[in-house]
């Protein structure tokens, strides 16, 4: 069965700080592809990165950056001098292959605020 | 227009009425997917069509009705709704490339209000 497990309901941190979202994934397959979105409150789902499974390099893209560490199933993402603008839901999602198709399962999103 | 379009954004109906909704990609993916977000809940996947063809519909209420004429629109027939049905339906689109993962690039939602 696929799972993902964001922990973290609800997130406050003040402007400047860093923060991590944490990922943990439940596969039994050896290919997969964890993903991150970050949904506003505008509604869309924004993509953030794409990683696959014989990749476990980390990743950093301007302030965020991603730890990816398959012994512990955690696919881990900090925003690094967070921002106003940083405040919404961010989703992790894991994919996986129902028949002919790849799918996604998504966490249940972590609410970040970032105050001024 | 680029991305993923949906229209409408907002949108009020009646347990009696019929409305579909419709969204639109410019990407040129071959995949489109629905998705169900409702409050306090995870993402839910509806139906997906890949190169036109529905692949998985995860026993969703025959009163959510797909349709796919083509590879870039897609609509989602509603009739009979329930207000446990408002919810905000989001459209996705990929490249479905057999064994390989694609990103799947979202729509803005359709604001689903059912009195």
């Amino acid at each position: 069965a696929q799972k993902v497990t964001q922990a973290q309901t609800e997130i406050s941190v003040v402007e400047k700080e860093d923060v991590t979202l944490d990922c943990v994934y439940e596969t039994r397959d050896t290919t997969y592809y964890l993903f991150w979105y970050k949904q506003p409150p505008s509604g869309e789902l924004v993509f953030l990165i794409r990683r696959n499974s014989f990749d476990e390099q980390n990743e950093i893209s301007g302030r965020y950056s991603w730890n990816f560490q398959k012994s512990t199933s955690s696919f881990n993402f900090t925003i690094t001098a967070s921002q106003v603008v940083d405040s919404a839901v961010y989703f992790c999602a894991l994919s996986y292959l129902s028949g002919s198709a790849r799918q996604l399962t998504f966490g249940s999103g972590t609410q970040l605020t970032v105050l001024p | 227009e680029t991305g993923v379009t949906q229209t409408p954004r907002h949108l009020v109906m009646g347990m009696t009425n019929k409305k579909s909704l419709k969204c639109e990609q410019h990407l040129g993916h071959n995949a489109m997917y629905w998705y169900k977000q409702s409050a306090k809940k995870p993402l839910e996947l509806m139906f997906v069509y890949s190169l036109e063809e529905r692949v998985e519909n995860n026993s969703v209420p025959s009163r959510f009705s797909p349709e796919c004429p083509n590879s870039s629109h897609l609509f989602l027939h509603l009739h009979t709704l329930q207000p446990e049905d408002s919810a905000l339906y989001l459209c996705a689109s990929s490249q479905d490339k057999r064994g390989v993962t694609d990103t799947q690039y979202f729509g803005p939602g359709t604001r689903l209000t059912v009195l």
